[in-house]
């Protein structure tokens, strides 16, 4: 089935570590998101990517990083730099033209202490 | 600046009556809208989308949304609510020259009382 898959599911770091986070997708699709959700403040853009090799900052770029090396895979890694980085974090994919309607991973909660 | 609100925070219904949530945008382009439904814990899965065409939209599990382009509004209907629609509903637009990036409510927490 196609889909995309994020893991782990739940992940625990201590301060001052970086953690990267895992997206792959096999819809064959150009474009894949990183957003960060916490509660009542809905979806914010982390970083976007149209194509291979290519990326852009969202809203909330500090302290994130990401790499885009295969279609199919778009790792984010959140630094120490990041001051609150304990969220829900979700991947999506989609198509790169219109209508950019976007699919999404299960997530994965990241708890730094 | 392009924006979407969910006015509703929180809405509690019973088992068996109507619902509608509702979903304003602020966008200067031609709006491509969404709804998304999200259980705790879980990603987020498409409900429904309109782009083009007629206005009343169906989607999956039973939900419609009309697009009313004079009100601004995409709002998310079902005749009959069940049990297992309680969650969590997120209404995003996107437009032509977005590069693909929607903007995302602040969803509506529906909650179904037996």
């Amino acid at each position: 089935d196609g889909g995309i898959t994020q893991s782990p599911k739940y992940l625990f770091r201590k301060e001052g570590q970086n953690v990267t986070l895992s997206c792959e997708q096999n819809l064959n699709h150009d474009a894949m998101y990183w957003y960060r959700q916490d509660p009542g403040q809905g979806l914010r853009l982390i970083y976007y990517s149209q194509i291979v090799n290519d990326f852009q900052k969202g809203d909330i770029a500090e302290g994130y990083s990401v790499s885009r090396e295969k279609k199919e895979s778009f790792p984010l890694t959140v630094t120490s730099a990041q001051k609150n980085p304990t969220a829900f974090y979700l991947c999506a994919s989609s198509t790169a033209g219109l209508p950019y309607e976007q699919y999404f991973g299960p997530g994965t909660r990241l708890t730094v202490t | 600046a392009q924006s979407v609100t969910q006015p509703d925070i929180h809405i509690t219904v019973s088992e068996g009556a109507s619902l509608e949530l509702r979903c304003n945008y602020s966008y200067g382009a031609t709006p491509y809208l969404f709804w998304y439904v999200q259980s705790p814990g879980q990603g987020l899965q498409l409900l429904l989308k309109y782009f083009s065409g007629d206005t009343l939209v169906q989607g999956i599990k039973g939900f419609e949304a009309e697009f009313k382009r004079s009100q601004s509004s995409f709002n998310l209907r079902k005749p009959s609510v069940h049990w297992s629609d309680a969650a969590e509903y997120f209404c995003a637009v996107g437009a032509e020259g977005s590069q693909g990036n929607l903007i995302f409510g602040k969803g509506t927490k529906l909650s179904v009382k037996p």
